[in-house]
């Protein structure tokens, strides 16, 4: 699996556009980019993912590079609800056997004051 | 009801004591997944279960086994809980054909809400 690299935490004025950005130079053709979160100590939650082309849903946008290398988590607007840990994360392709590998690292401790 | 259910939520044992956490979904995947976090880490991989007859080790199984019983259920054993096993538990389900391409693609995974587990 492609290694994924964050920044440990960022600050974000509510109201704001909240961006997080994820290193992923290593990835693949055929992963896709997926981010979650978690808040407190909550199971994560699914965000978004991507492959090649910038997606939109109603939590978030994700902004890849054309290279793929990177990519931007946006979420247009964030509220004090918003504050979470943000994983990025990008799954092997699974072809069979074992030691898959789905880790999530440490991700960013995306923190919105009011 | 939660899709991902896990049970108990919060467990306190001692040294040496067998341990299930177990967890049932209605989502209908087949995927299923054992997860453990630590305090300001992230979430490891104990072990996965792609279909009831199909389970392989994560990159943490020492330690752990697992038991498929049926597509909806997939339980985390701890034959002789240590202290170092203290650690918040997650299970997840997955499909891989919602909304992506390819058998081998992981898709979204779904969380159950955690199983807090202390060994003393």
């Amino acid at each position: 699996d492609a290694k994924t690299t964050q920044p440990p935490s960022m600050d974000c004025a509510e109201g704001r556009a909240a961006n997080l950005p994820c290193n992923h130079s290593t990835i693949s053709g055929n992963e896709y980019v997926y981010w979650y979160r978690q808040i407190h100590s909550q199971g994560p939650q699914y965000i978004i993912h991507g492959l090649k082309n910038n997606e939109t849903n109603e939590m978030a946008s994700l902004i890849i590079t054309e290279d793929r290398k990177s990519s931007t988590l946006i979420l247009p607007h964030a509220t004090l609800r918003d504050t979470a840990v943000y994983y990025c994360i990008a799954p092997p392709g699974w072809s069979g056997g074992s030691n898959y590998k789905l880790t999530f690292g440490k991700g960013t401790l995306l923190t919105v004051n009011p | 009801d939660a899709d991902v259910t896990q049970t108990p939520r919060n467990r306190i044992t001692k040294t040496g004591k067998r341990i299930m956490l177990e967890c049932s979904q209605t989502k209908g995947h087949d995927r299923m997944y054992w997860y453990r976090q630590d305090p300001g880490l992230g979430l490891r991989l104990i072990y996965y279960s792609f279909d009831v007859k199909d389970i392989n080790k994560g990159e943490i199984s020492d330690g752990y086994s697992v038991s498929r019983q049926a597509q909806a259920k997939f339980s985390l054993s701890l034959e002789s809980a240590i202290p170092n096993q203290t650690a918040l538990y997650f299970c997840a389900t997955s499909d891989p054909e919602s909304g992506t391409s390819g058998r081998g693609n992981t898709g979204e995974l779904f969380f159950g809400e955690g199983s807090r587990l202390t060994v003393l």
